[in-house]
């Protein structure tokens, strides 16, 4: 089973500021199968970035996704309060898995 | 309007068994892989099961295997998850997921709101 590290726990930032998140699988991605899901308290997991770098539809351009094999990140360029939450990453090359989360909370 | 919306959920004892309905809309839902996905409370997301487009092909981790089944009526744009012989650890809220592209190999692009399970005697 891949299982998918996400650094850190708890990102502390102010609006407007940039946010860097990391996610790192135990084994190589094949394919770049890594998505990036944004969830709020009592809603469902948003998609937001899928191939580990395409945005899905409607994802504003401040989300931004990289990275290959064993070492991705998402940015948010410039933070909206709508953006804190707790964001996962996930692959779907072996099985399904998904990271622990970060949470970003307002500083 | 896409849409999934998750029924079913409720209070059940261990061991005993539960069944859990999703219903899609605003798609044509009989070309496209669906997900079950679970969350415990204060926890992070757990894939559950995986049905093929067509109900033939069917797959699940090992924490559910020979406990889950899953399948799903076309006729009807239905998912469906049965839940057998259920432990205090299944207890989460149950997502429906739909796969981005249809196939396996997919991100999941539309969840519902969720159904709670809660497993206590």
């Amino acid at each position: 089973e891949i299982v998918l590290t996400q650094s850190p726990g708890t990102l502390s930032l102010s609006p407007g500021e940039r946010a860097t998140l990391s996610c790192r699988p135990s084994q190589t991605v094949s394919s770049n199968y890594l998505a990036w899901y944004q969830q709020k308290p009592g809603q469902a997991p948003r998609l937001l970035i899928y191939g580990a770098s395409s945005r899905a539809t409607g994802i504003p351009d401040r989300f931004s996704g990289s990275g290959s094999g064993t070492d991705f990140t998402l940015t948010i360029s410039r933070l909206e309060p709508e953006d804190f939450a707790v964001y996962y990453c996930q692959q779907y090359g072996s099985s399904y898995t998904f990271g622990q989360g970060t949470k970003l909370e307002i500083k | 309007q896409v849409q999934l919306m998750e029924s079913g959920g409720g209070v059940v004892q261990p061991g005993r068994s539960l069944r859990l309905s999703c219903t899609a809309s605003g798609f044509t839902f009989n070309i496209y892989a669906m997900h079950w996905v679970r969350q415990a409370p204060g926890k992070g997301l757990e894939w559950v099961a995986l049905i093929s487009y067509d109900g033939i092909n069917k797959y699940f981790p090992d924490s559910v295997k020979g406990r889950f089944t899953i399948s799903r009526d076309n006729s009807k744009n239905t998912l469906f998850l049965q839940m057998n012989s259920l432990r205090v650890e299944d207890t989460a809220v149950y997502y429906c997921a739909k796969s981005a592209k249809g196939s396996y190999r997919d991100a999941f692009d539309i969840w519902g709101p969720g159904t709670v399970v809660t497993v206590s005697s």
